[in-house]
């Protein structure tokens, strides 16, 4: 199994622009977490999928953040519009039922925005 | 409603030293309890986890846990640090279909 896919591996851009995160999980989980990783905070979980369904995004810091999953097989984290303190480090990890107690993390989208 | 607690961010050891890191936990509930690591520009990946079978629970790369929950502690040690054993290491704990993780420690291995 390749595991999970997170695209793009490192991203840069300009305070303002939006910027679009991308995860393919692990074939047949059904369960995907979206977590944020800064030196500052640690690792903070923004919201999780159940069969694609959003089930808890309390940890999503604004409404310039949202997510989707449109099907079993990818997800997207968005920021519009992006600012400095958004700039972290992005993680995506998928999980199956009866065995929610073992994740499995995606490599990290590093997000930097200047 | 669970959490954990690191106990130290930083921890240093000399190659062949014992490893030990230390993990507190609070669970209204038996809980589920998993040490991860993640090393340099990698996700975090599983080393182990207690589900209330054996308190000592084993782990990859030599690593073990014991669960005592008369300290509510989940400490994770390795007899014998290998410089390769250098990363971040995160505690967690279950909380419904949550995993709530430590502020992770990372280890330092000197030669």
């Amino acid at each position: 199994d390749a595991g999970v896919i997170q695209s793009p591996r490192h991203e840069v851009t300009e305070m303002g622009q939006e910027v679009t995160l991308r995860c393919k999980p692990i074939s047949g989980h059904d369960y995907l977490f979206w977590y944020r990783q800064t030196m500052m905070r640690g690792l903070e979980l923004l919201i999780y999928f159940n069969n694609n369904v959003p089930i808890d995004d309390s940890g999503m810091p604004e409404d310039r953040f949202s997510a989707k999953m449109p099907n079993a097989s990818f997800s997207t984290l968005k920021i519009q519009p992006s600012e400095p303190r958004d700039s972290a480090v992005y993680f995506c990890a998928s999980s199956l039922w009866g065995r929610t107690d073992t994740q499995y993390f995606g490599p990290g989208t590093r997000l930097t925005v200047l | 409603a669970q959490s954990v607690t690191q106990l130290g961010s930083h921890v240093s050891v000399s190659e062949g030293a014992l490893v030990l890191l230390r993990c507190n936990y609070s669970s209204s509930v038996p809980p589920y309890l998993f040490w991860y690591v993640q090393y340099p520009n990698q996700g975090l990946q599983l080393l182990l986890k207690y589900t209330s079978a054996a308190t000592l629970v084993k782990g990859i790369n030599g690593f073990e846990a014991e669960f005592k929950k008369s300290e509510t502690s989940f400490h994770l040690t390795k007899p014998s640090a290998h410089m390769s054993d250098a990363a971040e290491y995160f505690c967690a704990v279950r909380g419904g279909f949550k995993t709530i993780f430590g502020a992770g420690t990372r280890l330092f291995v000197k030669a």
